[in-house]
């Protein structure tokens, strides 16, 4: 089963542009989760989405928004560049277990430079 | 938000050599939990997870302990190879169903 995927892989913006990432889950998961990882900040979690609602949202600026396919594909955008947004951003995308548990696996990231 | 923390930032082990890699964590209703290991250029990769009502759970060559008392989760690979220099993350699941990782132990194997 092929694993979580993510493009672009890089990317580089200047301040004031917006991006928009693309992340698509492993075959079966409904649900994906999306991450910005920054050397100082460790993996922080931006939001989630189940059957192309927003489940979960995390402490982040209303530049940061995503959204969800039918097929489970997740898109997030980021508008209005700053320097700070530079980043790893990782998708994960899970499944319930047989014991109620969300694992989550993750994609190989997109690394965002904003210059 | 939570505090999920590791006790040491880098850690450097002999090849053959067992390694332990800490974590706190501070929500004491937080019932599950997973070792991540990121490689260079890579995103975070599986490694083992536990669940709350479980102290120990083993996979192949390591082994997740969880000390509920002092809210504290431990990594032990066993023979460690340079394959497994990595940064290694914990991440706990909290009531809200969401998950918070820790920053993370660069994990050193001199060969």
């Amino acid at each position: 089963k092929a694993g979580v995927t993510q493009t672009p892989r890089y990317l580089i913006k200047t301040r004031g542009q917006q991006v928009t990432l693309s992340c698509s889950p492993i075959s079966g998961h409904r649900s994906v989760s999306w991450y910005q990882q920054t050397p100082g900040q460790g993996l922080q979690f931006l939001f989630e989405y189940f059957s192309e609602t927003q489940r979960n949202k995390g402490n982040f600026p209303g530049r940061f928004s995503g959204r969800q396919f039918s097929n489970s594909r997740s898109e997030m955008n980021v508008s209005t560049l700053e320097l700070g947004d530079s980043a790893l951003y990782l998708c994960a995308s899970s499944v319930r277990q047989a014991d109620s548990t969300d694992t989550q696996y993750f994609g190989p990231g997109t690394r965002l430079t904003v210059l | 938000g939570e505090n999920v923390g590791l006790h040491l930032p880098t850690l450097s082990v002999q090849e053959g050599d067992n390694s332990i890699i800490n974590c706190a964590y501070s929500n004491s209703a937080s019932d599950y939990f997973i070792w991540y290991k990121q490689e260079s250029g890579k995103g975070p990769q599986f490694i083992i997870d536990i669940r709350s009502n479980m102290d120990k759970r083993q996979g192949q060559r390591v082994t997740v302990l969880l000390n509920k008392t002092v809210k504290h989760l431990s990594l032990q690979i066993a023979a460690t190879q340079p394959g497994d220099s990595a940064v290694y993350f914990c991440a706990e699941l909290n009531t809200g169903n969401q998950f918070y990782f820790g920053t993370g132990t660069s994990l050193t194997v001199i060969p």
